[in-house]
């Protein structure tokens, strides 16, 4: 089974441009979420979906930051505009449900860098 | 509010000797516990999980983790310490009701020597 893709895995940019992060979660898996590692923590959940309706977006900051999940597919994270303290590791997760015991497979990142 | 710790930033050992992994949590009630590894450049991989039953879970390349309830913790061990076992390591609590986000610790990054 093909596992969660992500794209781009490196991306470098300026503070106050925008940036979008896209993933592809594995085949018939009904939620997706999109998590931050910044250096040094763990992942910090941004925002949860459950097919293509929002369940939890309570950490997203909402005035620079933006999810879809159009289809309840396919999902993209756009950052606009980027501040320095957003330089972080951007993972995608998907799970077959919402349940605990369902497990999350996650993606391998993009790496964000703001200059 | 749950919330977990993982007291040791960084962890050295032999090749070929024991490890423990120290994990923390606070949650109200029974916590869904999991443990996961990041070698780098890489996303993270699911080593085990407990719900319930049988505190000692077995997962995979050769981990396994107690549940005590008493102590609120869940450490990882391993008998034989691999180099390729090199990378982060991160424990992680959720609720199956209310807000289901998994809540991360800090991680630990664990490093082999030969």
């Amino acid at each position: 089974e093909a596992g969660v893709a992500q794209s781009p895995r490196y991306k470098i940019i300026e503070k106050r441009q925008s940036v979008a992060f896209w993933c592809n979660p594995i085949s018939g898996h009904a939620t997706l979420y999109w998590y931050q590692q910044i250096l040094g923590q763990g992942p910090k959940l941004l925002i949860q979906f459950q097919n293509n309706g929002v369940v939890d977006d309570s950490q997203l900051p909402k005035d620079r930051f933006s999810a879809e999940r159009l289809k309840g597919v396919d999902s993209t994270l756009k950052i606009q505009p980027a501040k320095l303290e957003d330089s972080a590791v951007y993972l995608c997760a998907s799970s077959l449900g919402q349940r605990a015991y369902q497990p999350q497979h996650f993606g391998d990142g993009t790496r964000l860098s703001i200059l | 509010a749950q919330s977990v710790t993982q007291p040791d930033i960084h962890i050295t050992v032999s090749e070929g000797a024991s490890l423990e992994l120290r994990c923390n949590y606070s949650y109200g009630a029974t916590p869904y516990l999991f443990w996961y590894v990041q070698s780098p450049g890489q996303g993270l991989q699911l080593l085990l999980k407990y719900f319930s039953g049988d505190t000692l879970v077995q997962g995979i390349k050769g981990f396994e983790a107690e549940f005590k309830r008493s102590q609120s913790s869940f450490n990882l061990r391993k008998p034989s310490v691999h180099w390729s076992d090199a990378a982060e390591y991160f424990c992680a609590v959720r609720s199956d009701t209310g807000r289901r986000a998994l809540t991360f610790g800090s991680g630990t990054r664990l490093q082999v020597q030969p």
